[in-house]
């Protein structure tokens, strides 16, 4: 049974910082990743997916890096802004389908 | 338009009350999903519905009843539920289930149950 795991579960850092949030799985025969940005009480919005052939995707200050055969998953953000502070998720898809196994989140705080 | 539409944002219920959830979209997505999400943990994935057909119930209670009534629109009718139900239901859509296609997310609805 594939299981995500992302570490850190809390994460607070002052405006400006560059920081890394990590996420392993457990089988590395997926399919992509996704990575997700959740604020409070709301729903899931899609930052970033990797499919399983490339090792990185960027959109802006985001870049998300795929090592399949080591089982990891990172979000770079750059120069963080207090905007930023919301629940990470990253999600992996198994080959086969489309269902979607969520690793537990890391939320960050960006201090101003 | 890639919007997921949910109604309503949030819904109090007694455990006697019959409700409904409602999840809309119109980007031609044939694969349409319920997501749990209780607070601080991951979404759990509750159903699938695939051209308008159940394809997965990951063994939700009956006191959920997912409905599908054409391509853009699906309900999740609520009976009985329980104190313990109360959470964020999260509606996707995909353009199927068959490949890795990326899944769009609605708001969610906040369900309290008392």
């Amino acid at each position: 049974k594939q299981e995500v795991t992302q570490i850190p579960a809390a994460l607070s850092v002052p405006e400006g910082e560059n920081l890394v949030l990590n996420c392993s799985f457990t089988d590395s025969a997926i399919y992509n990743l996704q990575w997700f940005r959740q604020d409070p009480g709301k729903g899931l919005t899609s930052l970033l997916l990797i499919q399983s052939s490339q090792r990185e995707q960027t959109s802006g200050r985001l870049n998300a890096s795929l090592d399949k055969s080591s089982g990891r998953s990172t979000l770079y953000i750059a120069a963080s802004q207090p905007g930023d502070s919301a629940t990470y998720l990253c999600a992996v898809r198994r080959d086969a389908g489309n269902m979607l196994t969520f690793g537990g989140g890391t939320r960050l705080m960006v201090k101003p | 338009d890639t919007e997921v539409t949910q109604t309503p944002k949030h819904l109090v219920m007694g455990m006697t009350n019959k409700k409904s959830l409602k999840c809309e979209q119109h980007m031609g997505h044939r694969a349409m999903y319920w997501y749990k999400q209780k607070a601080k943990k991951p979404p759990e994935l509750m159903f699938v519905y695939s051209y308008e057909k159940l394809s997965i119930n990951e063994s939700v209670p009956s006191r959920f009843s997912p409905e599908c009534p054409n391509s853009s629109l699906l309900n999740l009718h609520l009976h009985a539920l329980q104190p313990e139900d109360s959470a964020l239901y999260l509606c996707a859509s995909s353009q199927d289930d068959r490949e890795p296609y990326e899944q769009y997310f609605g708001p969610g609805t906040r369900l309290t149950v008392t």
